[in-house]
């Protein structure tokens, strides 16, 4: 079965701090792919980024980068700079490509970024 | 391009009244998700439509919940009749096929049930 930790419940920070994002996940498949989700106060659920199972690179879009380490099986998301309008909810979620193509969710961090 | 769309935003009912949401996707997106959001998790997935056949309902509640998606377009989700444990936010969602893509959600409703 397939599992998505999000250890941190909620995270606090001051604006311009940086924040990382823990992820970890657990799954017996080899091919799988893992998101990022922010879901801000308005309710709606905002695509972040894809990555999958094959491509460990890690990705920088603006301030936010994101890092993939099969190894430990984590996809970690950092916020360089902070800012108040980052303040959401952020989930991580993993699907696997076999079987019946299920987006699982983790429990989700909310992030406060305080001004 | 119109994103998906949801109705009501919001509802309130009294335990074992019946309730029923509307989604309407992005157009061309053969794939449609209904999840559930409790107040502080994840959403999870009650059932899963490929135009108008349903791929996965196996976490779907079906004494109580259905759901249909007619003509492969816009679906309605049913509760009936309902708990206070359905008290929750349901997300509608779509992507252009199912798996790998990235889905798109809806503002969901937000359902209390007294």
């Amino acid at each position: 079965a397939q599992k998505v930790t999000q250890a941190q419940t909620e995270i606090s920070v001051v604006e311009k701090e940086d924040v990382t994002l823990d992820c970890v996940y657990e799954t017996r498949d080899t091919t799988y792919y893992l998101f990022w989700y922010k879901q801000p106060p308005s309710g709606e659920l905002v695509f972040l980024i894809r990555r999958n199972s094959f491509d460990e690179q890690n990705e920088i879009s603006g301030r936010y980068s994101w890092n993939f380490q099969k190894s430990t099986s984590s996809f970690n998301f950092t916020i360089t700079a902070s800012q108040v309008v980052d303040s959401a909810v952020y989930f991580c979620a993993l699907i696997m490509i076999q079987g019946a193509q299920k987006l699982v969710f983790g429990q989700g961090t909310r992030l406060t970024i305080n001004p | 391009e119109a994103g998906v769309a949801q109705s009501p935003r919001y509802k309130i009912i009294e335990k074992r009244q019946s309730v029923a949401f509307w989604c309407n996707p992005i157009s061309g997106h053969a794939t449609l998700y209904w999840y559930q959001q409790i107040l502080g998790q994840g959403p999870k997935l009650l059932i899963q439509f490929q135009n108008n056949g349903v791929v996965d309902d196996s976490q779907l509640p079906k004494d109580r919940f259905s759901a249909e998606r007619l003509k492969g377009v816009d679906s309605t989700l049913k509760i009936q009749p309902a708990k206070l444990e359905d008290s929750a936010v349901y997300l509608c969602a779509s992507s252009l096929v199912k798996g790998r893509n990235e889905q798109f959600f809806g503002p969901g409703t937000r359902l209390t049930v007294l």
